[in-house]
């Protein structure tokens, strides 16, 4: 079956620091692959799409990398701020193209 | 940005009555619509994909005649909860993706409901 995994265990860095987030996906051949930032009680927040021919993609302080052969993809936030503390998640479209897959997330905390 | 809503952002009811939800896309319009559930601490859990026009396709396990979905125009779609239980408390979130537009998709605020 298809399987998504994010590191369960909460992520706690320094602020300055580069945060890195992991995604390992099983049975699936995605076209595509996104992240989403969650606070509590909240929809999640569109970060950044990267797609199968993509190995890397930025945005600000942001940047996703994308291993298909490994399949994987890393999420760093760097020097990152106590505003950057919330839920990550990763997420991969299903069998229908389009409807996204969600790994369970990963709980960054960010402390001065 | 594209911007999607919910109402209500909060509901509590008791079992057995029907709960509506609405999704909107405030400035853009939505071919598709998606229907999430989130359980405490779990991840989301896709429900149920709503066209414009059409009926909606539902994943394993979701009871189309307990969860039903309108999608009567492109910005809006509604998912309502019929004879809810205790069970059906949860975040219920919606997504849309923008007609013609890239794959990402947007996500509205969430829905709370709790079932006394």
């Amino acid at each position: 079956s298809q399987k998504i995994e994010q590191n369960s265990e909460a992520l706690n860095i320094q602020e300055g620091k580069t945060a890195t987030l992991t995604c390992n996906y099983t049975n699936y051949s995605p076209a595509y692959l996104q992240w989403y930032r969650q606070d509590p009680g909240r929809g999640p927040v569109f970060l950044l799409l990267i797609r199968e021919n993509e190995k890397e993609k930025r945005k600000e302080r942001l940047k996703v990398t994308f291993d298909t052969t490994l399949k994987q993809s890393l999420f760093h936030i760097t020097a990152s701020q106590p505003a950057d503390s919330a839920t990550y998640l990763c997420a991969l479209a299903g069998a229908s193209g389009y409807a996204l897959n969600f790994g369970k997330g990963t709980s960054l905390l960010v402390t001065p | 940005g594209a911007v999607v809503s919910q109402h209500p952002s909060r509901v509590i009811c008791k079992s057995g009555t029907s709960v509506k939800i609405e999704c909107r896309s405030l400035d853009f319009q939505a071919t598709t619509m998606f229907w999430y559930r989130q359980f405490p601490k779990q991840s989301l859990m896709l429900m149920a994909t709503s066209n414009e026009g059409s009926k909606a396709t539902y994943e394993q396990g979701v009871e189309k005649d307990k969860f039903l979905i309108n999608h009567a125009s492109l910005t809006l779609s509604t998912l309502t909860v019929t004879s809810a239980h205790p069970e059906d408390s949860s975040f219920y979130i919606c997504s849309a993706g923008e007609r013609g537009g890239s794959d990402t998709q947007y996500f509205g605020p969430g829905t709370r409901l709790t079932v006394l």
